[in-house]
């Protein structure tokens, strides 16, 4: 089976510019959570979307926006790009984000590099 | 705020030694406490989870955790590290509001032959 998958694997854009990254999840996965790491620190939370419902933001600026579509697959878009926004972008799905101990499998990631 | 110190940002073991990776976390509630393990150019890898119960966790791969309500710390273990061991690892704190989690910065592991 496929785990979490993530388009594209790398992206470079210049400052003011918009980027919208892809985000596939598990097969019966109906949650996807997105998160930003940028270099040498841990994840943080941006997004949560269950049944293309936002369930959950993160302190992020007005910004970031996602979307989940009726195949559970998301979006994640960032307008008027700054050079803090370089991070890895990762997504995570679940089989429906209601659960602390549901288990979240994570994407490889999308590397972002703002100019 | 919940949040999540990893104190550790860089240790080197040998191969064959033990393993300790320091968490401490800071939470209001019973925590919901996680290890992830990130190998370059992959996403995050569950080694094992708390909820309750049992407050020494078994996880993938060899590795434990001890949960310390007192200490307020999660701690790390592993018997004997092997090179495949070398890795990022992050702690992480579930949070029952946003169901998001807080992740520590990490402590990056160096295994020497």
């Amino acid at each position: 089976d496929a785990g979490v998958t993530q388009s594209p694997t790398h992206l470079i854009k210049t400052r003011g510019q918009q980027v919208t990254l892809r985000c596939s999840p598990i097969s019966g996965h109906k949650s996807v959570s997105w998160y930003q790491q940028v270099l040498g620190q841990g994840p943080q939370f941006i997004f949560q979307y269950y049944e293309k419902e936002e369930r959950g933001r993160g302190n992020f600026p007005d910004r970031f926006s996602a979307r989940q579509f009726p195949n559970y697959s998301s979006e994640l878009n960032v307008n008027a790009l700054l050079l803090g926004d370089s991070a890895l972008y990762l997504c995570a799905s679940s089989l429906s984000g209601q659960g602390q101990n549901e288990k979240l499998f994570f994407g490889s990631g999308t590397q972002l590099s703002v100019l | 705020a919940q949040s999540v110190t990893q104190p550790d940002i860089h240790i080197t073991v040998s191969e064959g030694a033990s393993l300790e990776l320091r968490c401490n976390y800071s939470y209001g509630a019973t925590p919901y406490l996680f290890w992830y393990v990130q190998s370059p150019g992959q996403g995050l890898q569950l080694l094992l989870k708390y909820f309750s119960g049992d407050t020494l966790v078994q996880g993938i791969k060899g590795f434990e955790a001890e949960f310390k309500r007192s200490q307020s710390s999660f701690n790390l273990r592993k018997p004997s590290v092997h090179w495949s061991d070398a890795a990022e690892y992050f702690c992480a704190v579930g949070n029952t509001g946003r169901r998001a989690l807080t992740f520590g910065s990490g402590t990056r592991l160096q295994v020497q032959p």
